[in-house]
């Protein structure tokens, strides 16, 4: 199973571009890369996910290295209300589709 | 249109105490997870399900147990509460393979 590593927490200027980084130096070429967030004690909500090329929605940019050894996700106008635990998650393969979550980067955004 | 509801939100047990966590979802998904989450730590996955009828073990299985009867419906049951199984509970339900999943709110569950 792919694992993932991401530095623990991070500060970010309220207005600019918050960019957290993800290592997933193991990942399988058919293992995509998911992006989750949890703000307080909610439950994990869903941001972005992407296999090898970069993504984009409403919320994020995802940028993944050729190689897929890592990854970017992007905040591009970071606001007080994006303080939260952000989890890096490779899918594990097979018929379970499982999640198994990390410790997360836990991201402050200072005003 | 509810998304994932959990049942109860709140639940305090006494040790040795049994009880079963409800989640319910009404998008059709096939698949069901059952999370706990520890003061400090990521989610770490109990059991899941990939269709009515069916159950696995996911990291840390052992004083659990589930059941998935109708589609809609994943049970979390504690047979023995035990302190160590004091967490907060999250629900997640899936479309399939290579789509997200969606969680519901938790269940704060304290065993004294």
């Amino acid at each position: 199973d792919a694992k993932t590593t991401q530095p623990p927490s991070m500060d970010c200027a309220e207005g600019r571009a918050a960019n957290l980084p993800c290592n997933h130096s193991t990942i399988s070429g058919n293992e995509y890369v998911y992006w989750y967030r949890q703000i307080h004690s909610q439950g994990p909500q869903y941001i972005i996910h992407g296999l090898k090329n970069n993504e984009t929605n409403e919320m994020a940019s995802l940028i993944i290295t050729e190689d897929r050894k890592s990854s970017t996700l992007i905040l591009p106008h970071a606001t007080l209300r994006d303080t939260a635990v952000y989890y890096c998650i490779v899918r594990v393969g097979g018929t379970g589709n499982q999640f198994y979550f990390g410790t997360g980067t836990s991201l402050t955004v200072i005003p | 249109n509810a998304g994932v509801t959990q049942t109860p939100k709140f639940r305090v047990l006494k040790t040795g105490q049994s009880m079963t966590l409800l989640c319910a979802q009404d998008m059709n998904h096939e698949y069901m997870y059952w999370y706990r989450q520890d003061p400090g730590m990521g989610l770490r996955l109990i059991h899941y399900s990939v269709g009515e009828g069916t159950t696995a073990k996911g990291e840390v299985p052992d004083g659990y147990n589930v059941s998935r009867l109708k589609k809609q419906n994943f049970l979390l049951g504690l047979e023995s509460a035990a302190p160590s199984q004091t967490s907060v509970y999250f629900c997640a339900t899936g479309k399939g393979l290579n789509t997200e999943a969606f969680f519901g709110q938790g269940t704060r569950l304290t065993v004294v």
